[in-house]
């Protein structure tokens, strides 16, 4: 799976959209864009996943640059329950052996 | 629905002695993970069963680590012995494949202090 790089923490103001980039260059054409979150002290939560298009559910956007090199992840209206590490995996999909790479992550701190 | 359940949530031992934790799945999930992940860390993948087979235990400390799924439902891992480095949160995912995509669904964990 290809590695990713992503800033160690950042800071937004609760209402805000929260933008968290995430930068994997060497990502190959057939692996996916994953996004999980981990609130203290609970296990991991999916959020979304992109292979090129952006994508949306309830919870976030994902933008894909049109190279795939870069993603950034947008929490359209960040409250403080989004306080949380963000981790950004890319993997390619297939069935057999499909555990997820996880690195450090991103911690984003919503401020009141 | 339910989600994944996990116990004990928390257990302190002494090294060299051994522990065990316990998984249930959500209903209908054939497939099962083990993580550990130690503090300030991503969690790392430790083994994934597929129903009752193992599909990928590499990253598994064999010489003292063992798991079993022995009706393709719960799921046991011990640790026999344990020790100090052992000391991390053990969460447990689970999860089902649609369209072709497989989205897992972690549990509380069960943080581990070894002393």
């Amino acid at each position: 799976d290809a590695k990713t790089t992503q800033p160690t923490s950042m800071d937004c103001a609760e209402g805000r959209a929260a933008n968290l980039p995430c930068n994997h260059s060497t990502i190959s054409g057939n692996e996916y864009v994953y996004w999980y979150r981990q609130i203290h002290s609970q296990g991991p939560q999916y959020i979304i996943h992109g292979l090129k298009n952006n994508e949306t559910n309830e919870m976030a956007s994902l933008i894909i640059t049109e190279d795939r090199k870069s993603s950034t992840l947008i929490l359209p209206h960040a409250t403080l329950r989004d306080t949380a590490v963000y981790y950004c995996i890319v993997r390619v999909v297939k069935g057999g052996a499909d555990g997820l790479t996880f690195g450090k992550g991103t911690h984003l701190i919503i401020q009141p | 629905e339910a989600g994944v359940a996990q116990s004990p949530r928390y257990k302190i031992i002494e090294k060299r002695q051994s522990v065990a934790f316990w998984c249930n799945p959500i209903s209908g999930h054939a497939t099962l993970y083990w993580y550990q992940q130690i503090l300030g860390q991503g969690p790392k993948l430790l083994i994934q069963f597929q129903n009752n087979g193992v599909v990928d235990d590499s990253q598994l400390p064999k010489d003292r680590f063992s798991a079993e799924r022995l009706k393709g439902v719960d799921s046991t891992l011990k640790i026999q012995p344990a020790k100090l480095e052992d000391s991390a949160v053990y969460l447990c995912a689970s999860s089902f494949m649609v369209a072709g995509v497989r989205e897992q669904y972690f549990g509380p964990g069960t943080r581990l202090t070894v002393t």
